[in-house]
């Protein structure tokens, strides 16, 4: 079964503005991932963020996640074009089986 | 490296034929993964091997689906016999070790079955 759920299901902005989806699960976890999935290709990830972290970055990507709230946002600053995809949270309880959400379409309006 | 291989790219086939999925995987990885991504159900995790053995395969949707995992650098996903509402894109992933590792996807087999 499922365990991230992504918020909102679909978001469009305008290049260079802000981005911010958020992934909410059910039980307690080890990790939590995000990926992100170009049209008609495989995921590619993008950053993992452990139980016991709050905060992470990678380059225009910021990820926090509370664990009492059972939630998790991602922010992309800056948005370009390119960064139109579908974005994906993925939880685990075992460390190596990973449930994935139903994802978060952005689209970047040039 | 020439990441996640999979094969065919597209498959086309028709109700009651068997389909056989591959996948190779990066070299020095121990996990493998089987997903099938529809609209209507987003990502699902089928089954997933460490180390060439099969670990869960609850997600394996019924016993026309069966995986195995000959080698370190080879996966078969089998549907035999096919149905309609097995069309999906089928992805492949493999991670580096048994815990806490990103997977890399392979870029995925659309199935199509009429």
């Amino acid at each position: 079964s499922q365990q991230g759920e992504e918020d909102p299901q679909a978001l469009s902005i305008q290049e260079g503005e802000n981005a911010t989806m958020n992934c909410s699960y059910k039980t307690s976890i080890n990790n939590l991932q995000w990926y992100r999935q170009n049209s008609g290709r495989g995921l590619v990830h993008l950053i993992l963020i452990r139980s016991n972290e709050r905060e992470k970055h990678s380059g225009r990507l910021r990820v926090t996640l509370d664990t009492s709230k059972k939630s998790s946002s991602l922010l992309i600053t800056a948005s370009r074009a390119a960064d139109t995809a579908s974005y994906f949270c993925a939880t685990d309880r075992t460390g190596n089986q990973f449930y994935f959400g139903t994802g978060t379409s952005l689209t970047v309006i040039p | 490296d020439a990441g996640v291989i999979q094969s065919p790219r597209h498959e086309v086939t028709e109700m009651g034929q068997e389909v056989t999925l591959r996948c190779k995987p990066i070299s020095g990885h121990n996990s493998l993964f089987w997903y099938r991504q529809t609209m209507m159900r987003g990502l699902e995790l089928l089954i997933y091997f460490n180390n060439n053995v099969p670990i869960d395969d609850s997600g394996m949707p019924e016993d026309r689906f069966s995986a195995k995992m000959p080698n370190a650098s080879f996966s078969t996903l089998k549907i035999q016999p096919s149905e309609p509402r097995d069309s999906a894109v089928y992805f492949c992933a493999s991670s580096l070790s048994w815990a806490y590792n990103e997977q890399f996807f392979g870029p995925g087999t659309r199935l199509t079955v009429l």
